[in-house]
């Protein structure tokens, strides 16, 4: 099973909003990533946590916050945002940091008002 | 740093026709290689992906690719492409710990 799960799906939020992104893998991976997608574009890292514990984080601004409970589970939390943070955000996991294989989610697809 | 070329941005092709992508990477030292096919509305899956051994490397769906170690290249082909096939292809490669992305290639197939 390589499946990551992420909810919402879609997820429509004002600028002074506070919501989060759930990811979740149950494939016993040690690496959980956040990536942003804009429409037609690869993916941009944002976060790596391994074992738990940020372990990249690509200069991303503070209205975004990683959270991982645990080795299972990975948060996104979002608070005032702007439209141009509109964007479909990825989940992925892998077996470590290293250079291995990455199984993706399905996204959620992210609307900034 | 690493980077990765993808130069066909665009590829319209009939269904039966034969399909090969570009990839070039850039990187001084030993890389992962993978290919990510994205199909409308749908999540990144992978393809394909080269870590050691063969150079020639199967993946799902009929797809192939060809490391080519002297040309930094990762080219991704098929025999024969189905409509099915239409979607965003990314090639990625990973050295450390970061999975860098090409621009992808947008693939049309008309029946």
């Amino acid at each position: 099973d390589t499946e990551v799960t992420q909810t919402p799906k879609h997820l429509v939020m004002g600028m002074t909003n506070k919501k989060s992104l759930k990811c979740e893998q149950h494939m016993g991976h040690r690496a959980m990533y956040w990536y942003k997608q804009k429409a037609k574009k690869p993916p941009e890292l944002m976060f790596v946590y391994s074992y738990e514990k940020l372990s990249i984080n690509e200069s991303v601004p503070s209205r975004f916050s990683p959270e991982c409970p645990n080795s299972s589970l990975l948060n996104l939390h979002l608070h005032a945002l702007q439209p141009e943070d509109s964007a479909l955000y990825l989940c992925a996991s892998s077996q470590e940091i290293t250079a291995d294989t990455q199984y993706f989610g399905p996204g959620t697809r992210l609307t900034v008002l | 740093a690493q980077s990765v070329s993808q130069h066909n941005h665009h590829v319209i092709l009939s269904e039966a026709a034969s399909l090969e992508l570009g990839c070039n990477y850039s990187y001084g030292g030993t890389v992962n290689l993978f290919w990510y096919v994205q199909y409308p509305g749908q999540h990144l899956q992978l393809l394909l992906k080269y870590f050691s051994g063969d150079p020639l490397v199967k993946g799902i769906k009929g797809f192939e690719a060809e490391f080519i170690k002297s040309k930094f290249s990762f080219n991704l082909r098929k025999p024969s492409v189905q409509w099915s096939d239409t979607a965003e292809y990314f090639c990625a490669v990973t050295g450390t710990d970061k999975l860098i992305f090409g621009t992808g290639t947008r693939l049309q197939v008309f029946p």
